[in-house]
C-alpha cells in the first residue's frame, strides 16, 4: 500500500531556531494536511493545503508557521523560530478529497520535534 | 467551536474481555471516522460512518453511529493483544477540510 513518508523521524533543535519538516505524500493525493500530537494527547489540526494554497488553518498555525509544496512532490512545514511548546509529534497527512467531506486521512509516520 | 469527547480515557482489560469506547460531539456530524494508533505509531483509518443509526462490523470490531448523529461507539469483542493502542474518533470541523479528533481511548490488553 502507498505510504506517506516523513523526514526526519526525529529532530532536536534549540529554542529560536528554524526547523523544516518534510513530507512526501502519496502520489495521487491532492489534499494535504499537517497535524500535531503532544505526547499522550489528541491529534490537533494545524493546516490544510490544496492547489498550492492554504485552505484552512487553526489558531496554532500562527505567523511562525508556513507550508510549502516546492516541487510538486514534497510538502514542507517550516517553523521559523521554535518555542518550547512546539515540542510534539508532527504528522503529515493526505487525502483524495476534503476530509471534512468524508475522505479518510492517510498519515505519515511523523516527525518527533524536541525543542530545548 | 466543535468539541469531540471520548470516554474512557484509558482501559486495561484481560485478553478475551470486551471493550467499548464512546464518542460524543457537541454538534451534529455529517460523518464520523475512527482511527487506531498503535504505541509509537501514527493514526490509521479504521472506518467511516455516515448514516443515522448505522452499524458496521469489521471482524471483532463493531462501530455504531447514533440516531441523532452526535455520538458513536466502537466495541471490540474478545480483545486480543494486537488490539492494543489508542482509538480516536474524529468528525468534520466547521470548515470542510479539517477533522476534529477526540482525545482518544488508550486500550491495554494483558495476556
Amino acid at each position: 500500500e502507498p505510504e506517506v513518508t516523513q523526514t526526519p523521524s526525529h529532530q532536536v533543535t534549540q529554542m529560536g531556531q528554524e526547523v523544516i519538516l518534510r513530507c512526501v505524500p502519496i502520489s495521487n493525493h491532492l489534499y494535504f494536511y499537517w497535524y500535531r500530537q503532544i505526547l499522550g494527547q489528541k491529534v490537533e489540526f494545524l493546516v490544510s493545503f490544496y492547489n498550492n494554497e492554504i485552505s484552512e488553518k487553526s489558531e496554532i498555525f500562527d505567523d511562525q508557521f508556513s507550508v510549502e509544496r516546492p516541487d510538486g512532490s514534497n510538502f514542507t512545514l517550516k517553523i521559523r523560530s521554535t518555542k518550547l511548546e512546539d515540542s510534539a509529534m508532527y504528522f503529515c497527512a493526505g487525502s483524495n478529497s476534503w476530509t471534512g467531506l468524508g475522505e479518510k486521512l492517510f498519515f505519515g509516520s511523523g516527525t518527533q520535534l524536541s525543542v530545548l | 467551536g466543535q468539541q469531540v469527547m471520548q470516554i474512557p480515557q484509558y482501559q486495561h482489560v484481560q485478553e478475551g474481555e470486551d471493550f467499548t469506547t464512546y464518542c460524543n460531539s457537541s454538534t451534529t456530524l455529517s460523518n464520523i471516522q475512527w482511527y487506531k494508533q498503535r504505541p509509537g505509531g501514527h493514526p490509521v483509518f479504521l472506518i467511516q460512518l455516515v448514516k443515522s443509526g448505522e452499524v458496521k462490523k469489521q471482524k471483532r470490531l463493531t462501530f455504531q453511529f447514533g440516531e441523532a448523529k452526535k455520538n458513536s461507539s466502537l466495541h471490540i469483542t474478545a480483545t486480543q493483544t494486537t488490539d492494543v493502542g489508542t482509538y480516536f474518533c474524529a468528525g468534520p470541523s466547521s470548515g470542510y477540510s479539517t477533522l476534529t479528533f477526540g482525545k482518544g481511548t488508550m486500550l491495554l490488553v494483558s495476556p
